[in-house]
């Protein structure tokens, strides 16, 4: 089965520039997740969604970061204005539900530098 | 709100050597473990998980691990590591009684094997 799709591979702007990530899961996986990992830690979640629908964003710093899933399949993480600190990869994830055999798939992420 | 600790953030080993890699979680509800590794280029793959059952857990290649409640830990092991294994390694865990599932990980640890 084809995996977890994201896009750009990389990206490099300025800080307030803005930029967005997409995002394919993998065919009839209802979860999706965005992640972002900064270098030397682990991957920190941003949002989870349900279908077209937000089960999670506690995380997510609304005032620059937005996400959508509008038809429940796709979707993109925007940054507007991108802040230096925000130079991290950021990996998106899919499962099939949220149950317990429903394990995580990732993508290749896409590595973003902020100058 | 979880929390996970990995303590060796950098561990260099020979080929043959044993391995074991550290995992602390913090929840005061019931968890779910996974260990994911991630090897140079490639995308975060699972290698193995507990949900409930026998404590001792054996994943992919060779590794297995432990869950011992009354520690909070959830440390990796393999008997014999190869060059192959070469990789950053990350443990997570989600809380099973809540509907969340979305994984938080620790920091990582890289693992370097020298031939």
């Amino acid at each position: 089965e084809a995996g977890v799709a994201q896009s750009p591979r990389y990206k490099i702007i300025e800080k307030r520039q803005s930029v967005a990530f997409w995002c394919n899961p993998i065919s009839g996986h209802a979860t999706l997740y965005w992640y972002q990992q900064i270098l030397g830690q682990g991957p920190k979640l941003l949002i989870q969604f349900q279908n077209n629908g937000v089960v999670d964003d506690s995380q997510l710093p609304k005032d620059r970061f937005s996400a959508e899933r509008l038809k429940g399949v796709d979707s993109t993480l925007k940054i507007q204005p991108a802040k230096l600190e925000d130079s991290a990869v950021y990996l998106c994830a899919s499962s099939f539900n949220t149950g317990n055999n429903s394990p995580l798939h990732f993508g290749n992420g896409t590595r973003l530098t902020v100058t | 709100a979880q929390s996970v600790s990995q303590h060796n953030h950098h561990v260099i080993l020979s080929e043959a050597a044993s391995l074991e890699l550290g995992c602390n979680y913090s929840y005061g509800g019931t968890v779910n473990l996974f260990w994911y590794v991630q090897y140079p280029g490639q995308h975060l793959q699972l290698l193995l998980k507990y949900f409930s059952g026998d404590p001792l857990v054996k994943g992919i290649k060779g590794f297995e691990a432990e869950f011992i409640k009354s520690k909070f830990s959830f440390n990796l092991r393999k008997p014999s590591v190869q060059w192959s294994d070469t990789a950053e390694y990350f443990c997570a865990v989600n809380a099973r009684d809540t509907g969340r599932r979305a994984l938080t990980f620790g920091s990582g640890t890289r693992l370097q094997v020298q031939p």
